[in-house]
């Protein structure tokens, strides 16, 4: 049993499309990341939460910490959108992390 | 700029022929950590360090040593190498704050073969 779930494990989009990708966990925790991982293999973290809603630019991030659940959403997703996203949660203690499968992102114009 | 460096980008080795990759950041972080990542197994961390000279064991740590003499370098140890330890390794850098791992910066990679 993996303690993070994400999913989908795939998307495709158009461009232009709002993006959800969800995130559930089953250890209770103090913090959630989520990372983006480039094409060219390059990691890029997003997002730290441990309550509510996180926004950058385009990217939004929640949680819901009594649910063990976040989600990441992308608005007017763009080709340039198109990367895996990963989400780590702290495991047994605050300071040692473990990593969602990954949901690989393609947006075509 | 701020940034965390590897070195080599590229590796290919033979097995039990020890190898260092070093990882070192220049954001005075406390916190550092190394992983791997594998096809269908996603990042897995290996080692981690709170501060220098405090290191503790992440999820997969058989094969590896490291060590944090200094707060800005913790080189990934591969004392003897073998075809299961060939992967692709990260290390990253962040704050912590108020005892939790802060946004982490990542290194480029290293890509490791082992023959």
């Amino acid at each position: 049993k993996n303690e993070v779930e994400q999913s989908p494990q795939n998307l495709t989009a158009q461009e232009g499309e709002f993006i959800t990708i969800n995130c559930s966990y089953s250890v209770g925790i103090s913090a959630l990341h989520w990372l983006q991982q480039h094409p060219g293999g390059g990691i890029v973290s997003l997002f730290m939460l441990s309550s509510g809603k996180k926004k950058h630019g385009r990217l939004i991030a929640t949680i819901n910490i009594q649910e063990k659940h976040s989600s990441l959403h992308i608005t007017a997703s763009h080709p340039r959108d198109s990367a895996v996203y990963i989400c780590a949660v702290p495991f047994w203690g605050p300071d040692k992390l473990i990593f969602g499968t990954g949901t690989r992102l393609q947006v075509f114009p | 700029e701020a940034q965390v460096t590897q070195n080599p980008r590229y590796l290919i080795t033979v097995t039990g022929k020890k190898l260092t990759v070093t990882c070192s950041q220049n954001m005075n972080h406390e916190y550092m950590s190394w992983y791997r990542q594998d096809p269908g197994l996603g990042l897995r961390q290996i080692y981690y360090s709170m501060n220098v000279e405090v290191t503790d064991k992440g999820d997969v740590p058989e094969g590896y040593k490291v060590s944090r003499k200094e707060k800005r370098n913790f080189p990934l140890i591969l004392e003897s190498p073998s075809p299961n330890q060939t992967s692709l390794y990260f290390c990253a850098s962040s704050f912590m704050s108020s005892g939790i791992i802060d946004e982490q910066f990542f290194g480029p990679g290293t890509r490791l073969t082992v023959l």
